[in-house]
């Protein structure tokens, strides 16, 4: 069955960065995409983006794409997500969920980053 | 940006329909997504491309469209139905959710 699998948690100062990898399982890797999704406490969800495992494109949400970086091993089929000049308002539970454009439909277990002085 | 509206809270007793709504421009165009989201659990989808439901999930569960608005049903509301549901559609530059609805069975 499909399996996405997340690294722990992270404690992060401003101006720091994060990368948080996911280790796919279950499937064929390249047929699919990753989405990333975080969620601050106590708020909805939000998409940053999504890149292909097939070729490599990528999509990321506007107001993040000059700080977050999407990357993937494809021998490993590891996908790593990136996010620069940390802030306290990053600090949010984020997802990696198999997908693209369309459904993420298996989701990876969360980890939880937070960025405090 | 494109946004998704959907109401913050829907209440519903045992065993009645709880309907949650989900407004946006493109929605006729594009495919609708649901997730429910239980406390302390990832996501998960349980309707997706407007109506269809993915393996295990229950009957009760069903997802509907007109025009520039979706719609999720939970018919025979249980409490194990209680948690936020997410919609979840694109627009010409990404995806994005709905601000989420809480669902109470009370």
């Amino acid at each position: 069955q499909v399996h996405l699998v997340q690294s722990g948690a992270e404690v992060k100062k401003p101006g720091a960065s994060v990368r948080v990898s996911c280790k796919a399982s279950g499937y064929t890797f390249t047929k699919f995409a990753i989405t990333w999704v975080r969620q601050a406490p106590g708020q909805g969800l939000e998409w940053m983006g999504w890149i292909s495992a097939a070729n490599g494109l990528t999509n990321y949400a506007q107001n993040l794409q000059d700080r977050f970086t999407m990357a993937l091993d494809t021998s490993t089929t590891t996908a790593y997500m990136e996010l620069r000049s940390l802030r306290s308002d990053d600090t949010a539970v984020y997802y990696c969920a198999r997908g693209g454009s369309m459904a993420a439909d298996f989701w990876g277990q969360g980890t939880l980053v937070t960025v405090s002085s | 940006s494109y946004e998704l509206t959907q109401p913050p809270s829907v209440s519903v007793s045992p065993g009645q329909t709880a309907r949650i709504t989900c407004s946006g421009d493109a929605l006729a165009m594009k495919y609708t997504y649901w997730y429910q989201q239980k406390s302390g659990q990832a996501p998960v989808l349980v309707i997706y491309e407007d109506s269809k439901r993915p393996s295990g999930i229950p009957e009760r569960l069903s997802g509907s469209r007109s025009g520039t608005v979706a719609t999720l049903s939970i018919g025979g509301a249980q409490v194990e139905d209680e948690a936020d549901y997410y919609c979840y559609s694109t627009d010409n530059s990404g995806n994005v959710f709905g601000s989420g609805t809480k669902v109470t069975v009370l």
